[in-house]
């Protein structure tokens, strides 16, 4: 089946730095890809739809200057969370499209 | 507003047992039901899906059972074996794109 990674799979970061998580698709092209967040024991929150060569779109209430996203290839997407606070702890999760929907393994962010 | 309702938050079956999940929607638009799994610190990983034009869908053990008229949706776990011990997550959507996820159910199947 499609593979989808992540990286890194978990980072720890001071508040007010930034982080940058990649999502790639291994062994497909993805022109959409998803970017979820996860708090424990709760479902997934869709964040933003991410489309190749073309600006994100966001869920309602999600920051986009806060949860800048890039998706610069068919096979490559990124969320940076600027200046990141401990309440932006969380897993987040993307997904890439290919006819059905291929998560990747997460990435566990912890904000000091 | 939950667009996707899930029951029940938590499942304790034991082995050899039939785990049912259920699922109701509200958007008439939506037509591609996955159900998915997750394993503690892992992505979900798609099971099986289903669109409305069929009623039942099986795969090996799992079978996704679908209710148009009252826009419903079940995921059955035949003959439920301790590795199936997950979080399970019913979504729904329209067309390959986004979907809603349900709250998800916590299935611990006993020996």
């Amino acid at each position: 089946g499609a593979v989808v990674s992540q990286h890194p799979s978990w980072v720890i970061c001071k508040s007010g730095t930034s982080v940058k998580i990649e999502c790639r698709s291994l062994d497909f092209q993805a022109t959409t890809m998803f970017w979820y967040r996860q708090f424990p024991k709760q479902s997934l929150m869709l964040m933003a739809t991410s489309n190749e060569g073309s600006k994100a779109t966001y869920e309602q209430g999600v920051e986009k200057d806060k949860f800048l996203i890039n998706h610069a290839s068919l096979t490559l997407s990124t969320l940076t969370v600027t200046s990141a606070h401990p309440e932006d702890s969380s897993f987040y999760i993307c997904s890439a499209l290919d006819y059905e929907q291929y998560f990747g393994p997460g990435t566990r962010l912890t904000v000091t | 507003q939950q667009q996707v309702k899930q029951s029940p938050q938590s499942l304790i079956v034991q082995k050899g047992g039939i785990s049912i999940i259920n699922c109701a929607y509200e958007n008439t638009a939506f037509d591609y039901f996955p159900w998915y799994q997750q394993f503690p610190g892992k992505g979900p990983a798609l099971l099986i899906a289903i669109r409305p034009d069929v009623s039942e869908k099986k795969e090996g053990r799992f079978t996704i059972s679908f209710n148009k008229s009252a826009k419903q949706f079940s995921l059955h776990i035949m003959d439920s074996q301790p590795g199936d011990s997950a979080t399970y997550f019913c979504a729904a959507g329209g067309g390959y794109q986004k979907v809603t996820f349900g709250i998800g159910t916590k299935l611990q199947v006993i020996p």
